[in-house]
């Protein structure tokens, strides 16, 4: 099983929508979760962390469920911006930190 | 001001030459890192540094060096190069070791085709 799955999407989605989708990881005693936004081509950078209480950051929602081993995000009110991949990443042990594959979403006007 | 910059951008390469890759950061983090980034998209771990120390070392082949001359710096050489190599290369950096609670900053990727 591999560390850290996402489902690949992609996920093409109208202007205002909400879309949400998930992520698994292995290990069960990882700490730290976040969720990181690729553009094409461009290097990852950091969107939120996601904290066990669950968090927000303006339309962006990101969930822990530490029973069934997944982390969510949910983007509410989508832009044409908002057009990424968005990567799920997990405290493995120590200093490593596992990316998933990513999961693509594309939002149309 | 880029805070953590790569070069080459870009490296075309026949099989079998030696090329490096390097990496600068001006954030004053103590743990820099390389990423490959291969064609399904994952981004995995190849080495990382904390103050110019080794920290982690995944299982990549000998012919990868890492080379950190100060904890500003952290720079790729590749031997030998194969067709597998071809991926895009990410240095990144951390204020600390510590991933549980530290932000990496990329830089903006070395796409290396292997020919």
């Amino acid at each position: 099983r591999k560390e850290v799955e996402q489902d690949p999407g992609p996920f093409n989605v109208p202007e205002g929508a909400t879309v949400a989708f998930n992520c698994t990881y292995s290990n069960s005693a990882s700490q730290s979760f976040f969720w990181y936004r690729q553009d094409c081509r461009k290097e990852p950078k950091l969107l939120m962390s996601v904290y066990s209480s669950g968090n927000e950051d303006g339309r962006f929602t990101a969930q822990l469920n530490r029973a069934s081993q997944y982390i969510s995000l949910l983007i509410r009110d989508s832009k044409l911006s908002d057009s990424a991949t968005y990567l799920c990443v997990v405290n493995i042990y120590d200093y490593k930190l596992s990316f998933g594959a990513g999961t693509t979403v594309t939002v149309r006007a | 001001d880029t805070a953590v910059s790569q070069t080459p951008k870009y490296l075309v390469t026949q099989m079998g030459n030696d090329k490096s890759i390097k990496c600068e950061q001006n954030l004053g983090h103590d743990t820099m890192y390389w990423y490959k980034q291969d064609s399904k998209k994952f981004l995995k771990i190849m080495f990382s540094y904390n103050n110019k120390e080794l920290i982690i070392n995944e299982t990549v082949p000998n012919r990868f060096s890492p080379k950190s001359p100060d904890k500003a710096h952290l720079n790729l050489h590749i031997n030998s190069l194969e067709l597998g190599d071809s991926a895009v290369y990410f240095c990144a950096s951390s204020q600390s070791a510590d991933s549980s609670n530290e932000k990496l900053f990329f830089g903006s990727g070395t796409q290396l085709s292997v020919l």
